[in-house]
C-alpha cells in the first residue's frame, strides 16, 4: 500500500506571495492532519481534517488554512507569506485521527520563504 | 491540554550500549502515547505506540518503552545501539483530541 504523499517536495517562495501544499493520505485513511516543523518551535500541530471537515485547529494565525476533499487529499495554503513561514510541513493520515488509531507521517514539503 | 516533556536534546551512546531516551507527560484525561523516529530529510516513522493494553510497549527495530502512571513516563529503551539508530526521536502524546502534542524532540549520536 502506498504511503502518505506531498507535493511539492521543496518550494522557494518571497515574503507576501502565497502557496499551497497537497497531500495525499493513504488508501483508505479518512483523517488528515498537518504540521509545521521549525528548529525553533519544534512540532507544532496545524490542523485536522475529517471526511472534509475540520475538528481541530492549532495556534495560527488566519493565514494558514486547510480544507479536505471528498477522495480525502487535503491541502493547506498559506497566504501572504513571512519569512517565519519558513518550515517542514508534515501531512499525516489514518483510519480516524490521532489517538488509538496511528497516524503515519509523509516526507513533508520544505518551504524556504526569501 | 497535554503536554510532553524530553529530557535531554541530544544522546551520545557507543555502538552496543543501552539507548534511553526520557519523557515525561502531562495529560488530564488517560493518555495515548507515541514514540517517533526521523532520519535526516524524512518525515516521522511511529516507533511505538501506548494505548492501555500493556504498560510495556514493544515497538520496531528492538525499541520498547514502558508506561508508568506513578511517574507520569513513557521511556524509550534499546538494549544496544546500532549505528542505524542515528536520528531525532519525538515523544508525543494524544488525548482524544483528533490531534499529537510533541516533544523538543532528542538527537541520538551513535559512536563507533
Amino acid at each position: 500500500k502506498a504511503g502518505v504523499t506531498q507535493t511539492p517536495r521543496y518550494l522557494i517562495k518571497t515574503r507576501g506571495q502565497q502557496v499551497t501544499l497537497s497531500c495525499s493520505p493513504i488508501s483508505g485513511h479518512r483523517s488528515v492532519s498537518w504540521y509545521q516543523q521549525t528548529p525553533g518551535q519544534g512540532l507544532q500541530f496545524l490542523f485536522e481534517y475529517f471526511s472534509e471537515t475540520q475538528r481541530n485547529k492549532g495556534n495560527f494565525p488566519g493565514r494558514f488554512s486547510g480544507r479536505q476533499f471528498s477522495n480525502s487529499r487535503s491541502e493547506m495554503n498559506v497566504s501572504t507569506l513571512e519569512l517565519g513561514d519558513s518550515a517542514l510541513y508534515l501531512c499525516a493520515s489514518s483510519l480516524a485521527g490521532a489517538g488509538v488509531v496511528e497516524q503515519y507521517f509523509g516526507p513533508g514539503t520544505r518551504l524556504t520563504v526569501t | 491540554a497535554q503536554s510532553v516533556t524530553q529530557l535531554g536534546s541530544h544522546v551520545s551512546v557507543s555502538e552496543g550500549a543501552l539507548v534511553l531516551l526520557r519523557c515525561n507527560y502531562s495529560s488530564s484525561v488517560p493518555p495515548y502515547l507515541f514514540w517517533y523516529v526521523q532520519y535526516p530529510n524524512q518525515g516521522l516513522q511511529l516507533l511505538l505506540k501506548y494505548t492501555s493494553a500493556a504498560t510495556l510497549v514493544k515497538g520496531i527495530n528492538g525499541f520498547e518503552a514502558e508506561f508508568k502512571k506513578s511517574e507520569t513516563s513513557f521511556h524509550l529503551t534499546k538494549p544496544s545501539a546500532h549505528m542505524s539508530d542515528a536520528a531525532e526521536y519525538f515523544c508525543a502524546v494524544s488525548s482524544n483530541d483528533y490531534k499529537l502534542s510533541f516533544g523538543a524532540g532528542t538527537t541520538v549520536t551513535v559512536r563507533a
